[in-house]
């Protein structure tokens, strides 16, 4: 079964600086998705970018980008220039592409999360 | 626009009583839809799925049970609450893109006393 680890309980950043989140996950599939969600304090899950594993270009999202390393299974999140809104926590998540009848491919598997502070 | 909506936002209840968490889908038709349960300090956990009316899958054995009776409604529910069910429940549906992402309701918050 596939795994998602976030080894970051929680992070902190100053406002208008950067920082990365860490994601890796453990597979033996080739062809995957992976996602970054973001539960503020409202706990609406957002999502905030995805990354299809065939693809080696790093997706971007405004001020979200990833640092996708296929060969590494690394998934890492960075938000430039961050805002107080940014406050929140932080999944990333984890599904197969292998086609599967009944809907079961489309599950994501969650990693437990970072909790995100941004200091004025 | 595809609008997830849940209720009730909050619960309280003793154990031992029934539960009935429902979640209803706007602008989208047979979708695909999901259960979630997020417990204090963890990630999330997938409960049950559903790919058309009557049909659920179950993915972990527990206290919990799911139906759809309708396109576009999916209900959790369950018989009698432990304490244990307690948590924060979530519903999502499946996008219609290629990466197939989750769309998530805005969440139900069950606490058993």
């Amino acid at each position: 079964a596939q795994t998602v680890t976030q080894s970051q309980p929680e992070m902190s950043v100053q406002e208008a600086e950067t920082v990365t989140l860490s994601c890796t996950y453990d597979t033996s599939e080739s062809d995957y998705y992976l996602f970054w969600y973001k539960q503020p304090p409202s706990r609406q899950m957002i999502l905030v970018i995805r990354q299809e594993a065939y693809k080696q270009q790093n997706a971007t999202e405004n001020r979200f980008s990833v640092n996708f390393q296929k060969a590494a299974k690394s998934f890492s999140l960075k938000i430039s220039d961050s805002q107080l809104g940014d406050a929140a926590m932080y999944f990333c998540a984890y599904r197969s592409g292998k086609m599967n009848s009944g809907g079961s491919n489309y599950k994501l598997t969650f990693g437990k999360g970072t909790l995100l502070t941004v200091n004025p | 626009s595809q609008t997830i909506h849940q209720w009730p936002a909050t619960l309280v209840q003793p154990v031992g009583s029934p539960l009935s968490l429902e979640c209803t889908v706007e602008g989208t038709s047979n979708p695909n839809l999901y259960w979630y349960r997020q417990a204090a300090g963890r990630g999330l956990q997938l409960l049950f799925y559903s790919v058309g009316i009557g049909q659920i899958s179950s993915e972990v054995p527990q206290n919990l049970s799911a139906s759809r009776p309708q396109d576009r409604q999916f209900i959790l529910s369950s018989k009698k609450l432990l304490l244990s069910d307690s948590g924060f429940y979530l519903c999502a549906r499946r996008g219609a893109g290629r990466t197939g992402e989750l769309f998530f309701g805005e969440g139900s918050r069950l606490t058993v006393l």
